[in-house]
């Protein structure tokens, strides 16, 4: 079956940390870039960052509000990208999706992470 | 504020036609591929249009996309109560390098 399954959400404090995971199947992830975009609650779609794959140097690319504080990696052995979340605020509360950045964007059902006291 | 613009929300009745428009620039909308999702409120986003004009199986021919110039549009033809749900076009920005989301438009069903 092709999907995305996200795991790794919780509750956290700010200033704490988190790491994300998403595990692909069904489809070729060693092809593929791959993306994280969150949705705080009620509200729209906001992109976090992208890391291509291997063959195109595996760079990163982020949204500035995150810029310093995320790091996207990914391990092609495993199927899996990864999202480490540092420094988190309270403003980073949100679903956090994975998603493929190919033709025909596949998307993960996304983890909810909360940043609260 | 989103760099694509869409309307907060749009309504119509059951078996109209509905357009949610998404503007854009030059550096998103102008030189790349624009995407529709379509969100029901607790799930996760779906695709329902991709480069443009392309529908993955399994999505409805009443839902079609165009672009001309720095702008585009998804039409809804024959309005369907299911239909109800937030709708959101995306594109790649060559100038910020990053992907970048209009802020959601409402389709309401009356």
């Amino acid at each position: 079956e092709v999907q995305l399954v996200e795991s790794g959400g919780g509750l956290v404090k700010p200033g704490g940390a988190l790491k994300l995971s998403c595990v692909a199947s069904g489809i070729s992830f060693n092809s593929a870039w791959m993306s994280w975009v969150r949705q705080a609650p009620g509200k729209g779609l906001e992109w976090v960052g992208r890391i291509k794959r291997i063959s195109d140097g595996g760079t990163t690319d982020y949204a500035t509000p995150v810029k310093g504080r995320f790091t996207i990696s990914r391990d092609d052995s495993k199927n899996i990208v990864y999202l480490q979340m540092n420094s988190l605020k309270t403003e980073d509360t949100a679903v956090y999706y994975c998603t493929t950045d190919g033709r025909v964007p596949l998307w993960g059902q996304g983890t909810l992470v909360t940043v609260s006291s | 504020q989103s760099v694509l613009t869409q309307p907060p929300s749009t309504s119509g009745t059951p078996g109209q036609r509905v357009t949610v428009s998404c503007s854009g620039s030059s550096s998103n909308i102008g030189t790349n591929d624009i995407y529709w999702y379509q969100q029901v409120p607790g799930t996760a986003p779906k695709l329902l249009i991709y480069r443009n004009i392309q529908r993955p199986s399994g999505v409805p021919d009443r839902f079609s996309g165009s672009k001309s110039g720095t702008s585009a549009s998804l039409v809804i033809s024959g309005l369907r109560s299911e239909d109800e749900a937030d709708y959101y076009c995306a594109a790649w920005d060559d100038s910020l390098s990053g992907w970048e989301f209009g802020g959601g438009t409402k389709v309401t069903v009356l």
